[in-house]
């Protein structure tokens, strides 16, 4: 499956450090997502952007920075995360048709660890 | 608001063997029900959705699932399970929130 691409797939991080996550949607979609995949917690949704405009902010901290240049891409930057911040960090895409009928597609997400 | 509950955190099955593995929801609207399966070290994939008509829904590898809105249930089922099947899986709904909301997903361990 190669619809969803993100990068990199393994990512380990100081306290100090600032990084990006890359996630790249091939299948002509215009709505992109962000989540986050914790040890023994649901996925939880983190951002939502449609037509390159955020229309969801889920309460996430001011250390995680979303950008959306073109409905293609999608981008989290990362700077002074905490040790809890380690996930699976999950990009998804969808096609707007009707609200809560579009399916998501899911990369292979990237497994982040902040020492 | 919308929730999902998934009740068993660990399914251990025999290969050949049925399986199924329960979703309950809460909403007080209507719902939009999928399963995703993930495999170790990889992203979510789509086995199958409700979003109207038939309540009972196929999805790809042999699965599916049956809609039951008074038992707010939306279980998946496999008559047959395979070694290839060990996977997590999670079931998750969306009302209208644009994304979708999880369950914390069943692992299952298909056995020799």
């Amino acid at each position: 499956e190669t619809g969803v691409t993100q990068t990199p797939r393994h990512l380990v991080m100081g306290m100090t450090n600032k990084k990006s996550l890359k996630c790249e949607q091939h299948l002509g979609h215009n709505a992109m997502y962000w989540y986050k995949q914790s040890a023994k917690k649901p996925l939880e949704l983190m951002f939502v952007y449609n037509f390159k405009e955020q229309t969801e902010n889920n309460s996430v901290p001011s250390r995680f920075s979303p950008e959306c240049p073109n409905s293609s891409h999608l981008f989290l930057h990362l700077h002074t995360l905490q040790p809890e911040d380690s996930a699976l960090y999950l990009c998804a895409s969808s096609q707007v048709v009707r609200a809560s009928q579009e399916t998501q597609y899911f990369g292979p997400g990237t497994r982040l660890l902040v020492l | 608001a919308q929730s999902v509950t998934q009740l068993d955190s660990q399914v251990p099955v025999f290969e050949e063997a049925p399986v199924e593995l329960r979703c309950n929801y809460s909403s007080s609207v209507s719902v939009y029900l999928f399963w995703y399966v993930q495999y170790p070290n990889q992203g979510l994939q789509l086995l199958l959705k409700y979003l109207s008509g038939s309540t009972l829904v196929k999805g790809i590898n042999g699965f599916e699932a049956e809609f039951n809105k008074s038992q707010t249930s939306f279980h998946l089922r496999k008559p047959s399970v395979h070694i290839s099947d060990t996977a997590e899986y999670f079931c998750a709904v969306n009302t209208g929130r644009r994304a979708l909301t999880f369950g914390s997903g069943t692992r299952l361990q298909v056995q020799p």
